[in-house]
Formats: C-alpha cells, sequence, structure tokens
C-alpha cells in the first residue's frame, strides 16, 4: 500500500491555459474526494466519486472544472481557461466503503500557481 | 450547512510540555464524526484522532486526546509531551453520517514547537 499519489506535485501556468491533475488513490479503495486548499485556510470541499460515478459536486466547482474517474481507479481534475483565483493546493483523498468512520486518506497535493 | 471553527491561528508549547488545541463546530445532526489532522510543513495532511459522536468515551491516541463535549459542540484536542516533529498545522475536521460524505475543515491551528 503506497498511500494515495498525485502528479504533478507542482504546476505553473499561464492565465488562460488548460490544466490537467491525476490522482491515484489507495488500492481497493472506491471513494474519492478532490479538495482545495488556499494559503491559510483549511482544505475545501470540490467533488466526490463512489466507484466511477461523480456524486456530489460543490458549487465551488464552476464550468471550468472537471473531474473524472473513468473506470473506478485513478481520478482527473482539469481546469479550463485558468484564471489566477485558482491559484492553489488541489488535495485529493481516499477512502474505503464499510462500516465505520469512513476515514479519508490524503495524498500529498498538487500545487498550481497561475501566473 | 455544518460549520467548524478554530479560533486560535498559531499556538507555541515547550518540548515535552502539553497544549491543548480548541475547535468548536456547528451542526443538526446528531450522529456524526469529528477528526484532527495534522498537516507538516510542505507535506501531506495526516489523521492524528478521529472521534464518533455516539460515543462518550474521548478518542486517545498515545500522546494524543481528545475532549468530546457533544452539547456544547466542542472538540479540542490535547498533546501531551510535545515532540519537535509535532510542530505543524492541526485542521479540526466535521463528517456527517451516513453514506459518504465530505469533509468540513476549520481553517487551522499553525503549532510551534520550542526547545
Amino acid at each position: 500500500d503506497t498511500g494515495v499519489s498525485q502528479d504533478p506535485r507542482h504546476k505553473i501556468t499561464k492565465r488562460g491555459q488548460n490544466v490537467t491533475f491525476r490522482c491515484d488513490p489507495i488500492s481497493e479503495h472506491n471513494r474519492l474526494y478532490w479538495y482545495r486548499q488556499t494559503l491559510g485556510q483549511g482544505p475545501e470541499f470540490l467533488t466526490y466519486f463512489q466507484n466511477e460515478a461523480q456524486l456530489e459536486k460543490s458549487r465551488l466547482l464552476s464550468d471550468r472544472f472537471s473531474a473524472e474517474r473513468p473506470k473506478g481507479s485513478f481520478s482527473t481534475l482539469e481546469i479550463q481557461r485558468t484564471e489566477q483565483g485558482d491559484s492553489a493546493m488541489y488535495l485529493c483523498a481516499s477512502s474505503s466503503q464499510g462500516w465505520g468512520t469512513d476515514t479519508q486518506y490524503f495524498g500529498p497535493g498538487t500545487r498550481l500557481t497561475v501566473l | 450547512a455544518q460549520t467548524v471553527t478554530q479560533s486560535q491561528p498559531e499556538m507555541s508549547v515547550q518540548e515535552a510540555e502539553t497544549v491543548t488545541l480548541s475547535c468548536t463546530y456547528d451542526t443538526s445532526e446528531s450522529d456524526y464524526y469529528l477528526f484532527w489532522y495534522k498537516q507538516p510543513p510542505s507535506r501531506q495532511m495526516i489523521l492524528v484522532i478521529r472521534q464518533e459522536a455516539y460515543k462518550q468515551q474521548n478518542a486517545t491516541e498515545n500522546r494524543f486526546s481528545v475532549n468530546f463535549q457533544k452539547a456544547a459542540k466542542s472538540f479540542s484536542l490535547k498533546i501531551s509531551d510535545s515532540q519537535l516533529g509535532d510542530a505543524a498545522m492541526y485542521f479540526c475536521a466535521y463528517r456527517n453520517d451516513g453514506t459518504a460524505s465530505k469533509l468540513t475543515f476549520g481553517t487551522g491551528t499553525r503549532l510551534q514547537v520550542t526547545l
């Protein structure tokens, strides 16, 4: 078990460009979450998948954001036409469906800087 | 909507001493879970301790313990015998019971550990 991994760890882009991030959850975790964390704040929920189904989206997830989890394993988060306000740490977490607290385990994050 | 408040932006503790981090939350639910996560500088978020709201007994994990006051909606974290490695941002988080649900985080408390 190698934990949740995210790629890339850092991304610098120019305003207006599209970016895509990848998250690989802990193997056999069927739930996957995306959060965004800005400087000095706690993470804020963006969206959540159970297997390949996207079950919840935050109002923070504007139409420029899209997330997929095509085979119920890894997930991608794409931001189109990036804006400076998109600069943040994007965190992925995964958890396993089952009895109990459904604890979420976090990846190291992708830090996005939009110039 | 649930909210989580951490009123201490920064705390400092001497090595080997004890420190308590405060957290309050607001919810109309009766069944839920509470968590403390630790985020070291430039490192990923890790779970410190969790508490099920239906349990009256306070959770304990080695040097970490909580004081859960359900009626007061308070969930503080006590770190005993503080170590230099405890220096980090600490986030309090809330999750509803039931099927998988997002975490709602507070704004965090930065803990410094001094010699």
